[in-house]
């Protein structure tokens, strides 16, 4: 199984900042993720972080809002832009090693805006 | 929409009790995968069942994917204060059978365990 390092694991921001949480993989992995877990509620996917191209958004999320790197199939970058009280979640990157297998999650940024 | 629905929201339990939790969702799923998040984890994955029926066990976990890949269920007997979180079902749509959502997983909306000791 894959080893994913995820950071911060919590940060307190203020209304209108932006914060970029960062996530690094052990191996080359070909389908990240990024989820948000809204307190005591479901994972919500926010996007699949492609590798070299612009990452693709679910409904309801757009780049402008939370803009995804990819430099490499080993390293992710998610932002949340212009954040409000609404933003703050648990958000949660993830990837895949098949196309129908199992999801792997790094530890989770707990995110509390003010 | 594709919708995977999860109940008991909420289940509290002597320890020693069983307990059970039930996902059915709207469209045909290629897989049911369950998951464990424990308070404060992130979630962590138990089992993945992709044949139409078939059943899986775990020590005192089972696990069933119905006849017709829409449901499924776990169930955990004499529970264990170890066994507190929240599980959670999640399954992709199956694109042969008009999901639009391929190979993502849609989570149900999880069921929180509580065990009194």
């Amino acid at each position: 199984s894959a080893v994913i390092s995820q950071k911060p694991s919590r940060d307190i921001c203020q209304r209108g900042t932006s914060l970029t949480i960062q996530c690094q993989v052990d191996s080359q992995v070909t389908m990240m993720f990024w989820y948000r877990q809204q307190p005591g509620q479901s994972l919500t996917l926010i996007a699949t972080a492609n590798q070299g191209s612009e990452a693709t958004y679910e409904s309801g999320f757009v780049i402008d809002k939370f803009p995804i790197s990819r430099p490499n199939l080993t390293f992710s970058t998610l932002t949340v832009s212009n954040m409000s009280p609404e933003d703050s979640s648990i958000y949660l990157c993830s990837l895949r090693t098949e196309v129908f297998g199992k999801l792997f999650f790094g530890s989770g940024t707990q995110l509390s805006v003010l | 929409g594709q919708q995977v629905m999860q109940i008991p929201q909420y289940q509290h339990v002597q320890e020693g009790e069983d307990f059970t939790t039930y996902c059915n969702s709207s469209t045909t799923l290629s897989n049911i995968q369950w998951y464990k998040q424990r308070p404060g984890g992130h979630p962590v994955f138990l089992i993945q069942l992709v044949k139409s029926g078939e059943v899986k066990k775990q020590k005192r976990l089972t696990f069933q994917f119905g006849e017709a890949k829409k449901n499924s269920s776990l169930h955990i007997t004499a529970t264990q204060t170890t066994d507190v979180g929240t599980y959670f079902c999640a399954g992709p749509f199956d694109p042969n059978a008009g999901g639009t959502s391929y190979g993502k997983l849609t989570f149900g909306q999880g069921t929180i365990l509580t065990v009194h000791p």
